[in-house]
C-alpha cells in the first residue's frame, strides 16, 4: 500500500518571503499522480497543484511550484512571495493510476503567514 | 454552478443514533469517495464507487454504509453512531480514471455524543 508521509506538522513564513513544505511518498508503481491540496479555515479543500511521475518537468502555477524528485520519492512544495492568503493546511496526495480515483494523504503542514 | 454538495454542514448525533450524509454531483462524474479527516491524520478513505450501482471499501468502513442508485448521488449511512466517528466527512467526485482531478465538497462537521 501507498504512504505519505508530511514530516513538518507546522511551518511559518514572512509575507513576500519563500517557503517550501516537504512530502515524501512510498509506493512500488511506476505510474501515479501527486498533489498538493490547500484547506484554508472555511474547510473547502483546493487543488493547488498536480504532478504526473511520467514527466519530468516540474509542475508550475503561478507562485507555485515543486520539485518532484522521482527516485527519491520526494514531491515538495515552493510558495514564492508567500501572501496572507496562503495561510492554511497543506496536503499532499498520491493517487496511483491504477487505483481509480482513490487518494491517499499525508498528515498535512499548518502553514502560518506572518505580516 | 453547484459542483459537489454536502448536507449537513453541522450535525450532532447520540451514541447509537443512525444517520445518512447527503452528497450530490452535478458534473456527471463516474468517481465518487467518502473521507473522514481526523486531526494530525490527514483525510482517510472511508468508501467509494466507479459508478452507479457499484461501491467498494476503502481504508476505514467500518461502521459504514453507502449505495450509489445514481450517477449523482453518494450518501453514507452511519448504522449506530460512535464517539469514534466523531470527525470532518468530506465528498469527492471525479471525472476520469487516469488523471481526473478530484473535487471536494464542503465537508460535515459531525460531532457523536
Amino acid at each position: 500500500a501507498q504512504t505519505v508521509t508530511q514530516s513538518q506538522p507546522e511551518m511559518s513564513v514572512q509575507e513576500a518571503e519563500t517557503v517550501t513544505l516537504s512530502c515524501t511518498y512510498d509506493t512500488s508503481e511506476s505510474d501515479y499522480y501527486l498533489f498538493w491540496y490547500k484547506q484554508p479555515p472555511s474547510r473547502q479543500m483546493i487543488l493547488v497543484i498536480r504532478q504526473e511521475a511520467y514527466k519530468q518537468q516540474n509542475a508550475t502555477e503561478n507562485r507555485f511550484s515543486v520539485n518532484f524528485q522521482k527516485a527519491a520519492k520526494s514531491f515538495s512544495l515552493k510558495i514564492s512571495d508567500s501572501q496572507l492568503g496562503d495561510a492554511a493546511m497543506y496536503f499532499c496526495a498520491y493517487r496511483s493510476y491504477t487505483s481509480g480515483s482513490r487518494l491517499t494523504f499525508g498528515e498535512g503542514t499548518q502553514l502560518t503567514v506572518n505580516p | 454552478n453547484a459542483g459537489v454538495t454536502q448536507t449537513p454542514k453541522f450535525q450532532v448525533l447520540k451514541t447509537g443514533q443512525s444517520m445518512t450524509l447527503q452528497c450530490a454531483q452535478d458534473m456527471n462524474h463516474e468517481y465518487m469517495s467518502w473521507y473522514r479527516q481526523d486531526p494530525g491524520m490527514g483525510l482517510r478513505l472511508i468508501h467509494y464507487s466507479v459508478g452507479a450501482g457499484i461501491t467498494d471499501q476503502g481504508e476505514v468502513p467500518n461502521g459504514y454504509n453507502v449505495s450509489r442508485s445514481t450517477t449523482e448521488d453518494f450518501p453514507l449511512r452511519l448504522l449506530s453512531a460512535a464517539p469514534s466517528q466523531t470527525s470532518v466527512y468530506f465528498c469527492a467526485s471525479s471525472l476520469s480514471r487516469q488523471g481526473g482531478i478530484q473535487y471536494f465538497g464542503a465537508g460535515t462537521r459531525l460531532s457523536v455524543l
